[in-house]
C-alpha cells in the first residue's frame, strides 16, 4: 500500500463547476496534511494546509480532513482554466529525526472553456 | 515568505559526466534541505535529506555514490549527479522544510537531460 494515494485522473470539469479531489493516507499518526498546485515543468506551489477534522476554506478551495478514514480532499469552486494543473496531496512524516513531506502521485485536472 | 533559490533551470549533459545542482536559501538559514525527483506524469520522490555538517541521509533505494549531495553552509546545498546515463534524466527538486504545520519552500527545480 502506498502511503499516501491519489487517482491520477484526468479529471476533467466544465468551467465554473466544483472540481473534487481525494487522498487517502496510511499512517494513522500524520497529523500535517497539505495540498500543492503543480503545473508542467514547475515546482509545486502551497494551496492549502490542513491539521484539524473538519473543513478548511481559503477563497475558491475547501479542504476536508477525515482522520479516522484517513482521507483528505480538496475541493475547488468555479473551476477556471488556469486551475488545470495536477494537484499534490502530501503528508509530514516525522522519520530519521527529520519532518519529511511524502506526496502522493497527483491527480491531473482539467478545466475546460 | 522564504525564497529557496535552485540553478540551474534545465541543464543537457552527456552519458558519463557529472551534474551539479545548487539549491540556496535567500532570506533565511536552511540547516537541511531534501531533493526530490520526479519522472514525468509521476510524483515527487524524495531522495535523500542534507544536513549542514553532517553527512546526507538517502532514502532506500537511491545510490549515494551517484547523488552525491553535500550541505556546504547554512544556506547551500548541492546535489551532484555522477556519470549520468539517460535514465538519470528527470525534473530535480529540493526543498527546504518549513515548522511542523508550515509549508515546504521549494526551489524552483532543475530539468536534467543526459543524451
Amino acid at each position: 500500500q502506498k502511503e499516501v494515494e491519489q487517482n491520477s485522473g484526468p479529471l476533467s470539469v466544465p468551467e465554473g463547476a466544483i472540481a473534487s479531489l481525494n487522498c487517502t493516507y496510511s499512517d494513522r499518526v500524520s497529523q500535517s496534511f497539505f495540498w500543492y498546485r503543480q503545473y508542467s515543468g514547475k515546482s509545486p506551489e502551497l494551496i492549502m494546509s490542513i491539521y484539524s477534522n473538519g473543513d478548511k476554506e481559503d477563497g475558491r478551495f475547501t479542504a476536508q480532513l477525515n482522520k479516522a478514514s484517513q482521507y483528505v480532499s480538496l475541493l475547488i469552486r468555479d473551476s477556471q482554466p488556469s486551475d488545470s494543473a495536477t494537484y499534490l496531496c502530501a503528508v509530514k512524516r516525522f522519520s530519521g529525526g527529520y519532518n519529511k513531506l511524502i506526496f502522493g502521485a497527483g491527480t491531473r485536472l482539467a478545466v475546460h472553456p | 515568505g522564504a525564497v529557496v533559490s535552485q540553478h540551474p533551470s534545465r541543464v543537457i549533459c552527456k552519458s558519463g559526466t557529472s551534474v551539479k545542482i545548487e539549491c540556496r536559501s535567500l532570506d533565511f538559514q536552511a540547516t537541511t534541505m531534501f531533493w526530490y525527483r520526479q519522472f514525468p506524469k509521476k510524483s515527487l520522490m524524495l531522495m535523500a535529506t542534507s544536513n549542514e555538517g553532517s553527512k546526507a541521509t538517502y532514502e532506500q533505494g537511491v545510490e549515494k555514490d551517484k547523488f552525491l549531495i553535500n550541505h556546504a553552509s547554512l544556506t547551500l546545498s548541492t546535489l551532484t549527479v555522477t556519470s549520468a546515463h539517460p535514465e538519470d534524466s528527470s525534473f530535480y527538486i529540493c526543498s527546504a522544510p518549513g515548522h511542523l504545520n508550515t509549508e515546504a519552500f521549494f526551489g524552483q527545480g532543475t530539468r536534467l537531460t543526459v543524451v
